[in-house]
């Protein structure tokens, strides 16, 4: 199965910063089946990027993804205090689908 | 809008089987892909497996040999069986849909389910 790593783990940051996060893969696949999610504490995740660049319903613009092969990222530009949540990478590209195991960001 | 909720008991016994039901609502159940995923400190997100409304069925392999999932279009409900379940099937249980097998759009709000004597 795929193997994905996220680093930080943790990301302390402050409202309005930008925020970078990496999803790296054990082996390579196309960035169309790369899924970013958040998750607030008490809430389920909630999908904010697909195909690695494409914006759920409802997402602001200030999420980005990037990535390709291996390496894969999240960029939230401008920090919002609604932003400060855990984040997974999910690969589709094969079965099983996996998850990373998550970047924190707080305040 | 699509929207999930799980049911299903809270404390299952060791060795015995656990068994989550998630009813969907706002929308046909046939239209979507549905899917069980657990979360736990441990593992983290761990996708279980997937069924469609032809009750075609994807699971992991991780669970294969002790996971069943069923849909009832009827009663607009999926369920997820897993057998045999340990204190390591202690998680918060989710029930997820997508417009595709591989993606996860919208999520129920989790169930709790703890595996103790």
């Amino acid at each position: 199965e795929i193997v994905l790593t996220q680093s930080p783990g943790t990301l302390s940051l402050s409202p309005g910063e930008r925020a970078t996060l990496s999803c790296r893969a054990s082996q390579s696949f196309s960035a169309s089946f790369l899924a970013w999610y958040q998750q607030r504490p008490g809430q389920p995740p909630r999908l904010v990027i697909s195909g690695a660049s494409n914006r759920a319903a409802g997402i602001p613009d200030r999420f980005g993804g990037s990535g390709s092969g291996t390496d894969f990222t999240l960029t939230i530009s401008r920090l919002e205090p609604e932003d400060f949540a855990v984040y997974y990478c999910q690969q589709y590209a094969d079965s099983p689908r996996t998850f990373g195991q998550g970047t924190k960001v707080e305040i | 809008q699509v929207q999930l909720q799980g049911s299903g008991p809270r404390l299952v016994k060791p060795s015995e089987t656990l068994s989550l039901t998630c009813s969907v609502s706002g929308d046909s159940i046939s239209d979507y892909y549905w899917n069980w995923i657990r979360q736990t400190p441990g593992k983290g997100l761990e996708w279980i497996g997937s069924v469609y409304f032809r009750a075609t069925t994807n699971y992991n392999p991780s669970f294969e040999s002790r996971v069943s999932m069923s849909i009832d279009t009827s009663k607009s409900q999926f369920s997820l069986h897993l057998s045999s379940v340990t204190a390591a099937d202690t998680a918060t249980y989710y029930c997820a849909g997508g417009y595709s097998s591989r993606l996860f759009h919208f999520w129920g709000q989790g169930t709790r389910v703890s595996v103790s004597s």
